[in-house]
């Protein structure tokens, strides 16, 4: 099956400063890799995905890169606030008909 | 998120006691995940329903576990009888509209506390 590794574990950075939080996987078959952010006493929301079929994608400070060579993705937020502090997860799946396996979690500290 | 309405939010119990967690998916693919998190194990997937239907209930720990759809706006996860070790977030998912697994919308959880 697959298996997700998510480093670090934590990170803790200045306000305005950048976050990267990166993932591998192993099963070369996979396509589909969400990330979730799950903020104090919520759930986890997904916040961006990128499919195999494209390198990168960005959604203002947030972007993701994928090296399907390698089997790594990476998640970048820029500009960091202390309201991007939470819990971000990584997933990876073959897509819509698999479930997703999910990383340990990075816990990112903005501080102001 | 309002997609997925979990209830209770928390829920203490002493050891033995039946306990059970509700799930109210407002809209969305018809899927639906039950997932444990706790820091020793990250996000756990319990089971999941395709159409109210249990698919896959290979990640239930036990036989004390168990969980039903009825309908495809409600779902329940029931421990019984419950163990300290059961104490963890529970969460409910409901799968995209684009695509069961095309990125899930979560509930908030409930904190289950077993004592």
């Amino acid at each position: 099956g697959e298996n997700v590794e998510q480093h670090p574990s934590t990170l803790s950075v200045q306000e305005g400063d950048s976050a990267v939080i990166k993932c591998t996987y192993s099963d070369s078959a996979s396509n589909y890799f969400p990330w979730y952010k799950q903020e104090l006493g919520k759930g986890p929301q997904l916040i961006i995905d990128i499919r195999s079929n494209v390198g990168e994608k960005k959604d203002q400070r947030i972007a993701v890169t994928l090296n399907k060579t390698a089997k790594h993705f990476s998640l970048h937020i820029t500009e960091t606030q202390p309201e991007d502090s939470a819990v971000y997860f990584c997933a990876a799946s073959r897509g819509g008909s698999y479930i997703p396996t999910f990383g340990r979690g990075t816990s990112l500290i903005v501080h102001p | 998120d309002a997609g997925v309405i979990q209830s209770p939010r928390h829920e203490v119990t002493e050891m033995g006691q039946e306990v059970t967690l509700r799930c109210k998916p407002i809209s969305g693919h018809n899927s639906l995940f039950w997932y444990r998190q706790t820091m020793m194990r990250g996000l756990e997937l319990l089971i999941y329903f395709n159409n109210n239907v249990p698919i896959d209930d290979s990640g239930m720990p036990e036989d004390r576990f168990s969980a039903k759809m009825p309908n495809a706006s409600f779902s329940t996860l029931k421990i019984q009888p419950s163990e300290p070790r059961d104490s963890a977030v529970y969460f409910c998912a409901r799968g995209s509209p684009t695509g069961a697994n095309y990125g899930y919308t979560f509930g908030s959880g409930t904190r289950l506390t077993v004592v």
